[in-house]
Order: structure tokens, then C-alpha cells, then sequence
């Protein structure tokens, strides 16, 4: 069974730092684009970044580049969302997402809150 | 970016009826066009891909047609289950950007 599981998630300041984590099982995690998307209180959903299979490739949303580093580490079937400078705007659910081929998102985390307030 | 609209925004509807809803795209993404199902607290779960494709074990009520920027998610007769927000999201390029969601209500 294919599952994803966040964590790091939290409160944090303006201007702080974060780091997301998601763990995966149940499928080869190699083999595998992965993504990550929010989902602001009561909006809709965001795509943030992906990464490609041995993380040599890396897309991001335009409103987080240069402050979000998405990584992987594919011997702990890991992913990652290094998040600095963080702003108000951030705040969010964030999901760790498994690519399934096709270019369609087949699997999904639970989420992870991230809220960014004084 | 490519910009997804979706509508409506929202709709009414019963249990039996027949619902379409709609999604375009700023530009022509061909047939990269994925709609996802997001219930209420939960994630969301992908129902249809490259625009016509029923991911597995989705209910074949469910459908999806469209090409180059206008594309359509059809539910033939709507469940109780069915009341949910759907998305279109487009896989053409990178950000893949969301449609801003319809949301289906009794």
C-alpha cells in the first residue's frame, strides 16, 4: 500500500524557518516524480514544486523561488521542503505528492499545517 | 504561468442529476489535463488524467473530454458521494497550475 506521510510541520515566525518531511513506503521511491502542493485556509490548491527522480531536476512556483529548496534522499525514500523566509502568505496545508506517471498526480499525503503569524 | 479558470465556481444540484463542469486554459496545454475530487478536511484524489483517462477505481459516471484549452468533467447522474470541490490542474508545463475549483452542493 502506497503512503506518504508528512511531519515538520508547525508555527513559526515571519521570516523564520521550516523544514517539511515526508516519508514514503509501499511503492519503488525511485522511480517516482514527486510533489509537493498547499492548500491555503479555505482556498484552493497551489502547486509548489516538484523534483525529478534523482533530484537533478528541480520546479518551482514563481511566489517561492529562491526562498523553498525541495530535496530527496532516496535511500531513506525521503522528500523534502526546505522553507526560509517565510511570509504571512505561506500559511497553509502542505501535501507531499507521488507522481504516477502521465504526468498525473496519483497519491497523497494527509498534509502538514504550516502557520506563519506573530 | 498558464492560467486555469474553472466554472462555475459553485453549483447546486441533485442526487441523480446530470453536472459539467468546465476548465480552461490560458494557452493550448493539448490533452495534459488532470481533474482531482477534494472532500471536505481531506486531500484530494485524482479522477481523470491526460484530459479523457479514468484513473482506477474512480466510477465510470465520471468523465472527461477536451482538447488544446477547453476541457469539460462530466458526472452523469451525481451520488450523495459526489458533494465535493473538484479541480482541473494542467501537467502541460511547470508551475501545473490549478483551476480555482467548483464547488458541488446539494
Amino acid at each position: 500500500e502506497v503512503q506518504l506521510v508528512e511531519s515538520g510541520g508547525g508555527l513559526v515566525q515571519p521570516g523564520g524557518s521550516l523544514r517539511l518531511s515526508c516519508a514514503a513506503s509501499g511503492f519503488t521511491f525511485n522511480n517516482h516524480y514527486m510533489t509537493w502542493v498547499r492548500q491555503a485556509p479555505g482556498k484552493g490548491l497551489e502547486w509548489v514544486a516538484n523534483i525529478n527522480r534523482d533530484g537533478s531536476e528541480k520546479n518551482y512556483v514563481d511566489s517561492v523561488k529562491g526562498r523553498f529548496t525541495v530535496s530527496r534522499d532516496n535511500a531513506k525514500n525521503s522528500l523534502y521542503l526546505q522553507m526560509n523566509s517565510l511570509r504571512d502568505e505561506d500559511t497553509a496545508v502542505y501535501y507531499c505528492a507521488r507522481d504516477g506517471g502521465s504526468r498525473r498526480v496519483d497519491y497523497w499525503g494527509q498534509g502538514s499545517l504550516v502557520t506563519v503569524s506573530s | 504561468d498558464i492560467q486555469m479558470t474553472q466554472s462555475p465556481s459553485s453549483l447546486s444540484a441533485s442526487v441523480g442529476d446530470r453536472v459539467t463542469i468546465t476548465c480552461r486554459a490560458s494557452q493550448s496545454i493539448s490533452r495534459y489535463l488532470n481533474w482531482f475530487q477534494q472532500k471536505a478536511g481531506k486531500a484530494p484524489n485524482v479522477l481523470i488524467y491526460g484530459a479523457s483517462t479514468l484513473q482506477s477505481g474512480v466510477p465510470s459516471r465520471f468523465s472527461g473530454s477536451g482538447s488544446g484549452t477547453d476541457f469539460t468533467l462530466t458526472i452523469s447522474s451525481l451520488q450523495p458521494e459526489d458533494f465535493a470541490t473538484y479541480y482541473c490542474q494542467q501537467s502541460y508545463s511547470t508551475p501545473r497550475t490549478f483551476g480555482q475549483g467548483t464547488k458541488v452542493e446539494i
